[in-house]
């Protein structure tokens, strides 16, 4: 069965540090889809970036980017330039783009911002 | 843009009482799904459905049902609700796999 690892429980950055969030997952599948959600204090959560395993280059969203390693099973979060609106929760998540349609998410790393 | 609306921010209900969480979203999307959160677990996943009148089970579906009469809306049924169902409760809705999911503003459930 596929698992979604986050490591970091809790990280905190300085503001307009940079900072990467961990996350590690295991499949058998070599096509399917990576995800970083974000979910701020009392907001709803909404998606940040993601990634096709089939691309080798690595998804950028403004501030945010990925190192997807895929042969290690890794997929970070950098956040650069942090600012206190990243002060969230934040779920990394997988989906195979060969079965069923659901989605499997870590348990989050909650993020902190110090100003 | 997408909207995922959940009936209630914040639900009280009493240990036995029948429940509905109700989630509408307005996008015409197949998938829809209902989600618990707790501290230190995550998301986890309890319903989803990939088509009206279809339900899959979750991850940790005991002591909840669903409900999807219509494409756009999916209901969350606890039959005799217990403690141990205090979460918060989120649903979202996808057009298919390999796109994002959009989630509601979430359900804060306290059973007593």
């Amino acid at each position: 069965a596929q698992t979604v690892t986050q490591s970091q429980p809790e990280m905190s950055v300085q503001e307009a540090e940079t900072v990467t969030l961990s996350c590690t997952y295991d499949t058998s599948e070599s096509d399917y889809y990576l995800f970083w959600y974000k979910q701020p204090p009392s907001r709803q959560m909404i998606l940040v970036i993601r990634q096709e395993a089939y691309k080798q280059q690595n998804a950028t969203e403004n501030r945010f980017s990925v190192n997807f390693q895929k042969a290690a099973k890794s997929f970070s979060l950098k956040i650069s330039d942090s600012q206190l609106g990243d002060a969230a929760m934040y779920f990394c998540a997988y989906t195979s783009m060969n079965r069923d349609d659901k989605i499997i998410f870590g348990k989050g790393t909650r993020l902190h911002i110090l100003p | 843009d997408v909207k995922v609306t959940q009936s209630s921010r914040y639900l009280v209900k009493r240990t036995g009482e029948k429940v509905f969480l109700e989630c509408v979203q307005d996008m015409d999307h197949e998938n829809m799904f209902w989600y618990r959160q707790d501290p230190g677990l995550g998301l986890r996943l309890i319903y989803f459905s990939y088509d009206v009148k279809m339900k899959e089970k979750g991850d940790i579906p005991e002591g909840y049902s669903v409900s999807r009469e219509k494409k756009e809306r999916f209901s969350l049924i606890l039959e005799s609700a217990s403690t141990n169902q205090t979460s918060m409760y989120l649903c979202a809705s996808s057009l298919n796999s390999h796109y994002e999911q959009y989630f509601g503003p979430g359900t804060r459930l306290t059973v007593t």
